[in-house]
C-alpha cells in the first residue's frame, strides 16, 4: 500500500513566522510531488509541484525534495493569518493518469 | 484558468437511492478523478478515467460505478446509497503535461438519511 503520511499538527505559527510542513513518503517510484492548501468547506488548491531534488521557491512558499530519504517539505515564509488552512501533500504513481496519494493533511494556524 | 464544476454542492437522498454526481471540465483535459473526503481519513480516490469510456477502480470503489461518455464529463453512480456513503465528494482532472497537476472541482457535500 502506497503511503503518504505529514506531520499530524495542529500546528500554530506566530504571523511572520516560517511554518515548516513535513511529508514523507513510502513509493520509491514516485517521481512528482504536490502541495495543496484547502480551506475550511473548500476544495484543495494547489500551490506547489516539485520533481527535482533541492529547493524550488514560488513567492512565499519553497517546496523541499530529497528522494533518497523519501522526504518533502513546504516552507512558508512570513506567514499570514490568510495562511491557515489545511495542507496536504501528495505523491503522484506511475500509473495510467498518474493517479495521486494524499497525506491526511497538517492543519495550520497562523497567529495574528 | 481551469475550469471543473460539479453538479451540486449540497445533496441529501435517502437510503436505497439512486444517487448521480456530474463532473464537467472545460480544458479538455485526458484524466478525471473522483474522491471522496472524510475526517482524519483525507483524500481517497474511489475511481478515475484517462480516456472516454475508459475507466480504472481507485482505492475504495466498492459500492459505486463512473461513466465518462464524453471527454469533458466524468460521472459518479452510487447505484444504492448508504449512511456510510455520507461524505464530501471531489472531482479532479489533468492533463499529460509534465506533471499531470490535478485541479479540483468545488465538491458536493452528500447527506444520506
Amino acid at each position: 500500500q502506497k503511503e503518504v503520511e505529514q506531520n499530524s499538527g495542529p500546528l500554530s505559527v506566530p504571523e511572520g513566522a516560517i511554518a515548516s510542513l513535513n511529508c514523507t513518503y513510502s513509493d520509491r517510484v514516485s517521481q512528482s510531488f504536490f502541495w495543496y492548501r484547502q480551506y475550511s468547506g473548500k476544495s484543495p488548491e494547489l500551490i506547489m509541484s516539485i520533481y527535482s531534488n533541492g529547493d524550488k521557491e514560488d513567492g512565499r512558499f519553497t517546496a523541499q525534495l530529497n528522494k533518497a530519504s523519501q522526504y518533502v517539505s513546504l516552507l512558508i515564509r512570513d506567514s499570514q493569518p490568510s495562511d491557515s488552512a489545511t495542507y496536504l501533500c501528495a505523491a503522484q504513481n506511475s500509473g495510467s493518469a498518474r493517479q495521486l496519494t494524499f497525506g491526511s493533511g497538517t492543519q495550520l494556524t497562523v497567529l495574528p | 484558468d481551469v475550469k471543473v464544476t460539479q453538479s451540486s454542492r449540497y445533496l441529501v437522498k435517502r437510503t436505497g437511492e439512486k444517487v448521480f454526481l456530474e463532473c464537467v471540465q472545460d480544458m479538455d483535459h485526458e484524466n478525471m478523478f473522483w474522491y471522496r473526503q472524510d475526517p482524519g481519513l483525507g483524500l481517497r480516490l474511489i475511481y478515475f478515467s484517462y480516456d472516454v469510456k475508459m475507466k480504472e477502480k481507485g482505492d475504495i470503489p466498492e459500492g459505486y460505478s463512473v461513466s465518462r461518455e464524453k471527454k469533458e464529463r466524468f460521472s459518479l453512480i452510487l447505484e444504492s446509497a448508504s449512511t456510510n456513503q455520507t461524505s464530501m465528494y471531489l472531482c479532479a482532472s489533468s492533463y499529460p503535461g509534465q506533471t499531470y497537476e490535478q485541479y479540483f472541482g468545488p465538491g458536493t457535500r452528500l447527506t444520506v438519511t
